[in-house]
């Protein structure tokens, strides 16, 4: 079946703008993830989504990030006045219902690349 | 604080050479450990995850917890091994992962 997409795949935008990033989780997939890769470095988790609701934001590095999951599927991660320092590659996962042992395996999309001029 | 290390950024070898990519972790309590790959081009993908204990693409990893390592192993690399290796565990009491800062592996023909 179709695994994670994500879209744009790439975005350039230039500092001060609002930029939209959207992840389709595979379909039946209750938890989703969004993690944050910049050069050189692995993912950072920025926020997690169970359902409808942001289990766990404590990633997110500041107030102008902010990301929805309205139905419980298509998640939407929004920055506002973007900076310099926010490029980076921006992944999406999902995976089954976190069970009582053990973590279930995350599924990840192609990522979006973010650059801001 | 709950950290994962992968002190090198990049190892190189000849096909056929035994290859370890190191992955140290500091954690209270017992971890759950995998290890994701990225090829070329391609989506980042879990490799193998130790409580699974199997060997994937030759590849095996064995959770050394008084070492706190759980390094990756292969005895003989092939070419189309060449990829990041990012070792991960789950951050205390929840199901985001915290990953290193991955490995390239690059195996020479």
């Amino acid at each position: 079946g179709a695994g994670v997409s994500q879209t744009p795949s790439n975005k350039v935008t230039e500092k001060g703008k609002y930029v939209e990033l959207r992840c389709d989780p595979i379909s039946g997939h209750t938890a989703l993830y969004w993690y944050r890769q910049s050069l050189g470095q692995g993912p950072e988790f920025l926020i997690y989504f169970q359902g409808t609701g942001a289990a766990d934001d404590s990633g997110l590095p500041n107030d102008r990030f902010f990301a929805v999951r309205p139905e419980g599927s298509v998640s939407t991660l929004k920055i506002q006045r973007t900076e310099r320092g926010d490029s980076a590659v921006y992944l999406c996962a999902s995976s089954l219902t976190p069970g009582t042992s053990g973590h279930n395996e995350q599924f990840f999309g192609p990522g979006t690349r973010l650059t801001v001029l | 604080a709950q950290r994962v290390t992968q002190p090198e950024k990049l190892l190189s070898v000849f096909k056929g050479a035994p290859v370890e990519l190191k992955c140290n972790y500091s954690y209270s309590g017992s971890p759950e450990l995998f290890w994701y790959v990225q090829y070329s081009r391609q989506r980042l993908q879990l490799l193998l995850r130790h409580i699974s204990r199997e060997s994937i693409k030759g590849f095996t990893a064995d959770l050394n917890k008084g070492e706190t390592s759980f390094h990756l192993k292969k005895p003989f690399a092939q070419e189309e091994d060449s990829a990041m290796y990012y070792c991960a565990l789950p951050a205390f009491n929840t199901d985001k992962l915290i990953f290193g800062t991955g490995t390239r592996l690059q195996v020479f023909p």
